[in-house]
């Protein structure tokens, strides 16, 4: 069983929605949680860092973590064409990143 | 702005040749990551430097990649010799102690023939 799980897509929701991103993890020991967002031909950059369980907002950004069910979710409210891009979840244990595979999103006009 | 640098940013080269990347990271970073991205395998980390320090080559093919920081401004990344399966893009990423907030350069894209 892969470490990090995440369904790679693709996405495509029409501007406006809410979208879901997911991922699942297997280590109970992790406790810092990342979304990156990734645009074509750039690297990574992050976009969500949360520690332990809950939800932390940032605009029309949500992250939420349920530690008891090793699941953590990226929403996005009213996405925005700009929102296109590949979003990764990553875990970390006072350890490396590890990273899920992405899932690519893109809004449509 | 601070941001990671990496050289070349992209490489074509025939199987067997050497390749060597470089990257810059963002000054006053004491953390340096390779990672390699394909569609196949996602985003895999190769290596680590802490205060140019290597921490862990695990990731890398011992036999023909090797990682080293010569001075905390320059990290390489060389394969040799280059094979067609090693065709990927690869990133470099700096951070401040912390493991989670790292801040990736634009990548090196390679394609071996």
């Amino acid at each position: 069983q892969k470490e990090v799980e995440q369904d790679p897509g693709p996405l495509s929701v029409p501007e406006g929605a809410i979208v879901s991103l997911n991922c699942t993890y297997s280590n109970s020991a992790f406790q810092y949680f990342m979304w990156y967002r990734q645009y074509s031909r750039k690297g990574p950059e992050l976009l969500m860092y949360t520690y332990s369980s809950g939800n932390k907002e940032d605009g029309r950004f949500t992250a939420q973590v349920d530690k008891s069910s090793k699941y953590i979710s990226l929403f996005i409210r009213d996405s925005q064409p700009s929102d296109s891009a590949t979003y990764l979840c990553a875990v970390s244990g006072n350890t490396p990143l590890v990273f899920g595979k992405g899932t690519r999103l893109s809004v449509i006009a | 702005d601070a941001r990671v640098t990496q050289t070349p940013r992209h490489k074509v080269t025939e199987m067997g040749q050497e390749v060597t990347m470089r990257c810059q990271p963002i000054l006053g970073h004491n953390t340096v990551f390779w990672y390699r991205q394909t569609m196949m395998q996602g985003l895999e980390l190769l290596a680590y430097f802490r205060n140019r320090a290597p921490l862990d080559d695990s990731g890398m093919p011992k036999d023909r990649f090797s990682a080293e920081m010569p001075d905390a401004t320059l990290a390489t990344l060389k394969i040799q010799p280059s094979e067609p399966r090693d065709s990927a893009v690869y990133f470099c990423a700096s951070g401040q102690y912390s493991y989670n907030e790292q801040f990736f350069g634009p990548g090196t894209r390679l394609t071996v023939l």
